[in-house]
């Protein structure tokens, strides 16, 4: 599994409230991303970072924000969450060499009420 | 534009039956084409990519350029084969996958 951990697993939050979810790996991968999976979209690319404090937007960026300070860690910050967010959010990194796979956190189901 | 097209969203066949999941993906250069498989709420991983050329759970899949195509192929269902299944691409090393919307297998006795 690459040591990817995601916290927290599970989390409803109300319309308008900020939430953060975290990515940790212990694979020193230089890239990190964020996709969310709904049925019918199969994952779309949110956020992606391809080194510390380096991030760029993905596909469906409008109403999220990501942080990396450190290899290790990739937060990802809904501002002011909406019931569209509702979703599961996968974490995913991968090395720099060539055409390496990609691999997956556990995912966090995130229900905004 | 980059895309990746699965155009069954469900497959249902019986256990020992052969299976095809379709693939197909839009690039201008010479991309590397993957497989992810997804057991129930699990986390996705990897089944097999098209440069390794292996053979992965009895899965196969041959990338057919000329058809822009990377279908997978097993000659034999088994029942633990039920799962959702991605296609994706990677243009460039170290670009995100791009993913196709999914299919999923069930498998039957």
């Amino acid at each position: 599994d690459a040591g990817i951990t995601q916290s927290p697993r599970h989390k409803v939050t109300e319309t308008g409230t900020p939430v953060t979810l975290r990515c940790h790996q212990t694979e020193n991968h230089r890239y990190m991303y964020w996709y969310r999976q709904d049925p019918g979209h199969g994952l779309r690319l949110i956020h992606y970072s391809y080194g510390v404090k380096d991030t760029d937007k993905g596909e469906v960026s409008d109403g999220y924000s990501v942080s990396r300070s450190k290899t290790e860690d990739f937060l990802l910050t809904l501002e002011s969450a909406t019931s569209s967010q509702t979703s599961v959010y996968f974490c995913a990194t991968r090395s720099a060499g060539g055409f390496s796979e990609q691999y997956f956190g556990p995912g966090t189901r995130l229900t905004v009420t | 534009a980059q895309r990746v097209t699965q155009p069954e969203k469900l497959l249902s066949v019986f256990k020992g039956a052969p299976v095809e999941l379709k693939c197909n993906y839009s690039y201008s250069g010479s991309p590397e084409l993957f497989w992810y498989v997804q057991y129930s709420r699990q986390r996705l991983q990897l089944l097999l990519r098209h440069i390794s050329r292996e053979s992965i759970k009895g899965f196969t899949a041959d990338l057919n350029k000329g058809e822009t195509s990377f279908h997978l192929k097993k000659p034999f269902a088994q029942e633990e084969d039920s799962a959702m299944y991605y296609c994706a691409l990677s243009g460039r090393a170290g670009t995100a996958l791009i993913f196709g919307k999914g299919t999923t297998l069930s498998v039957s006795s």
